[in-house]
């Protein structure tokens, strides 16, 4: 049973603007969540992460928003630039470590210029 | 550079030819796994290892065995591959710290076919 939903498969965003990859999860013992993202032919890169004791995390253009009362996490891309497409990976793990992390289907972002 | 390394990073083989994928990472984490990823099914874990000699299942560990006889190693091993293992492979490790310092690191890849 899938504890990491990605609903949306692909999402498509003109240069510039923002872009918004959602993720809502059912197990309520996840407490630290990330995202990744992936190139083809490579392996998944760890983008930003967040715990749960944050609403919020921000690292440049990214920003990871988490609303626990409605498991839910979303990954703002501001501006969004050509570069950022590729797939994104929401993952959730539960206990205060990265140990069996649990990911979501992905979501691919195409940013058109 | 710190990095995992798999080999090969693509292989086709025949049902039945046992065979090993090699991980290796250089970063002294005690953390590594294996995932595997399908389309339409994200990334799913095979078997994952907290330390040298300690290992465990993930969600898919059915047709594979691991070993980690060494820290930086944790071979993936298909004793009698079929065609449902034909898949894109994913090694990663971590430190397995506190919140915020074990992120995992994952290796480029193996592309495998089974005929």
């Amino acid at each position: 049973d899938q504890q990491v939903k990605q609903n949306s498969p692909s999402l498509s965003v003109q240069e510039g603007r923002i872009s918004i990859l959602n993720c809502d999860y059912t197990n309520s013992m996840f407490d630290y969540f990330l995202w990744y993202k992936k190139y083809p032919a490579e392996g998944p890169t760890f983008l930003i992460s967040i715990s749960s004791i944050k609403d919020k995390n921000e690292d440049g253009r990214f920003t990871v928003f988490l609303n626990k009362s409605a498991k839910h996490l979303s990954l703002h891309i501001v501006p969004s630039q050509p570069g950022d497409s590729a797939v994104y990976f929401c993952a959730a793990s539960a206990g205060n470590s990265g140990y069996a992390l649990n990911f979501g289907k992905g979501t691919s972002l195409l940013v058109t210029p | 550079e710190a990095q995992v390394t798999q080999n090969p990073r693509y292989l086709i083989t025949v049902t039945g030819k046992k065979l090993t994928v090699t991980c290796s990472q250089n970063m002294n984490h005690e953390y590594m796994s294996w995932y595997r990823q399908d389309p339409g099914l994200g990334l799913r874990q095979i078997y994952y290892s907290m330390n040298v000699e300690v290992t465990d299942k993930g969600d898919v560990p059915e047709g594979y065995k691991v070993s980690r006889k060494e820290k930086r190693n944790f071979p993936l091993i298909l004793e009698s591959p079929s065609p449902n293992q034909t898949s894109l492979y994913f090694c990663a490790s971590s430190s397995g710290g506190t919140v915020g310092t074990d992120t995992q690191y994952f290796g480029p890849g193996t592309r495998l076919t089974v005929l």
